[in-house]
C-alpha cells in the first residue's frame, strides 16, 4: 500500500517566516507533486518533480520553491510566508510510466500564516 | 487554456437517490481521466480512472463514469447514494506524455439520511 506522509497536519507561522513542508513517499515513485487546495478553487499545482534534483513549475509557483535531494522526499519551501499562503497543502506521488498515472496523496498540511 | 469544469459545486441528495456529477474538459489530444474523492477528514483517494478501452468505467463503492470523447465529458454516476458517500469529488485530466494534471474545482456532495 502506497503511503505518502507529510510532516505536519497543522502549522501556524508568522508573516515573513521561512516555512518548510516535508513530504515522504515509500513506494519508490519517480514523480512527486505539491498542490494547494482552497475552497472553490480545487487543487492547483505549485511544483512537481520527475526525478531527484529535477523540478518544474506548476500553475502557481510564485512565492514557493522546492527541493528534492532524495527520491522519496520532496520539500516545499515558503521563503517568506504571507497571509495569502494560508491554505491546505497536499503532496502527491505517482509512477513515471508512459503517460500520466494515478496520484497518491498525503493527508495534507493546513498552514495558517498570521 | 486547458481547463476542467465541474458544473455542480454543491449537491444535496437523499439516500437512495441517483447521482450524476458533470465533468467537462478542454484539452487537445489524448487524455487520461480520473475521479478522486475526499471523505471528511481523509486523504484524497482515487475513485476511478479511464486510460483507454471501454468508455464506461467502474470504480469503487458502486461508482461509474462514462467518457464521451465527442463531448469532452467524463461524468460520474451512482444509481443509489448512501449517507457514507458524503464527500468532495474532484475530476482530473492529464494529457498523455506529461506529468501535469488539471483538477476541477470540486463538487461537495451531501447525502441526507
Amino acid at each position: 500500500d502506497v503511503k505518502v506522509t507529510q510532516s505536519s497536519r497543522y502549522l501556524v507561522k508568522r508573516t515573513g517566516e521561512k516555512v518548510f513542508l516535508e513530504c515522504v513517499q515509500d513506494m519508490d515513485h519517480e514523480n512527486m507533486f505539491w498542490y494547494r487546495q482552497d475552497p472553490g478553487l480545487g487543487l492547483r499545482l505549485i511544483y512537481f518533480s520527475y526525478d531527484v534534483k529535477m523540478k518544474e513549475k506548476g500553475d502557481i509557483p510564485e512565492g514557493y520553491s522546492v527541493s528534492r535531494e532524495k527520491k522519496e522526499r520532496f520539500s516545499l519551501i515558503l521563503e517568506s510566508a504571507s497571509t495569502n499562503q494560508t491554505s491546505m497543502y497536499l503532496c502527491a506521488s505517482s509512477l513515471r510510466l508512459a503517460g500520466a498515472h494515478e496520484q497518491y496523496f498525503g493527508p495534507g498540511t493546513r498552514l495558517t500564516v498570521t | 487554456a486547458q481547463s476542467v469544469s465541474q458544473h455542480n459545486h454543491h449537491v444535496i441528495l437523499s439516500e437512495a437517490a441517483s447521482l450524476e456529477l458533470g465533468c467537462n474538459y478542454s484539452y487537445g489530444g489524448t487524455v487520461n481521466l480520473f475521479w478522486y474523492v475526499q471523505y471528511p477528514g481523509q486523504h484524497l483517494q482515487l475513485l476511478l480512472k479511464y486510460f483507454s478501452g471501454d468508455p464506461l468505467v467502474k470504480g469503487i463503492k458502486g461508482f461509474e463514469a462514462e467518457f464521451i470523447k465527442s463531448k469532452f465529458s467524463f461524468n460520474l454516476r451512482k444509481p443509489s447514494v448512501q449517507w457514507s458517500d458524503t464527500a468532495e469529488y474532484f475530476c482530473a485530466v492529464a494529457h498523455r506524455g506529461t506529468y501535469k494534471y488539471i483538477f476541477g474545482t470540486g463538487t461537495r456532495l451531501k447525502v441526507l439520511a
